[in-house]
């Protein structure tokens, strides 16, 4: 079993959809990275979270740390939404290596 | 602002070629440097990360080095490349500091098809 799961794996929505992308993780963390994968590869780092909520723009990342798990929204989804998302934890705050989870691809349809 | 280079964005090798792929960042100092690689279908994975000049740890076993002659500088090589080299490689940096500075910026990567 990964140390990081999400879900769902593959996400298709029409555009303007509330969306949500589910992140759990079976260790103790001291952050929670989300990451944006665009079909080129590049990636962008959207959020780190250790507790709490954060907001940007219409993106919003919520995390539980009794229960072990994050969520990722995006209101009003566009097609330039459309990327793989990424969930990655480190697990304690001397340890460099990044856990990663296998990505949600999501795909917005005009 | 920084910024993070690679290059070169794709490469195709024969088996048993050596590799060097090089990664330079921009506007700030001493940061920590990370190699990743996403082999297809899998998730990203973490292979070397330097926290300074000549420190290099490595996550990994496997026929690959890292090394990083310079401040800003992080080389990964192979001498002798296989076909489960293949991948997307990725290289990242962030400020050294406290863990507010646990943010990681990562670079366009490299598309390495060994053939």
């Amino acid at each position: 079993k990964n140390e990081v799961e999400q879900s769902p794996q593959n996400l298709t929505a029409q555009e303007g959809e509330f969306i949500t992308i589910n992140c759990s993780y079976s260790v103790g963390i001291s952050a929670l990275h989300w990451l944006q994968q665009h079909p080129g590869g590049g990636i962008v780092s959207l959020f780190m979270l250790s507790s709490g909520k954060k907001k940007h723009g219409r993106l919003i990342a919520t995390i539980n740390i009794q229960e072990k798990h994050s969520s990722l929204h995006i209101t009003a989804s566009h097609p330039r939404d459309s990327a793989v998302y990424i969930c990655a934890v480190r697990l304690d705050f001397g340890n460099e290596k990044l856990t990663f989870g296998t990505g949600t691809r999501l795909t917005i349809i005009p | 602002s920084q910024t993070i280079h690679q290059w070169p964005a794709t490469l195709v090798q024969p088996v048993g070629s050596p590799l060097s792929l090089e990664c330079t960042v921009e506007g700030t100092s001493n940061p920590n440097l990370y190699w990743y690689r996403q082999a297809a279908g899998r998730g990203l994975q973490l292979l070397f990360y330097s926290v300074g000049i000549g420190q290099i740890s490595s996550e990994v076993p496997q026929n690959l080095s890292a090394s990083r002659p310079q401040d800003r500088q992080f080389i990964l090589s192979s001498k002798k490349l296989l076909l489960s080299d293949s991948g997307f490689y990725l290289c990242a940096w962030r400020k050294t500091g406290t863990w507010e500075y646990n943010e990681q910026f990562f670079g366009p990567g490299t598309r390495l098809t060994v053939l």
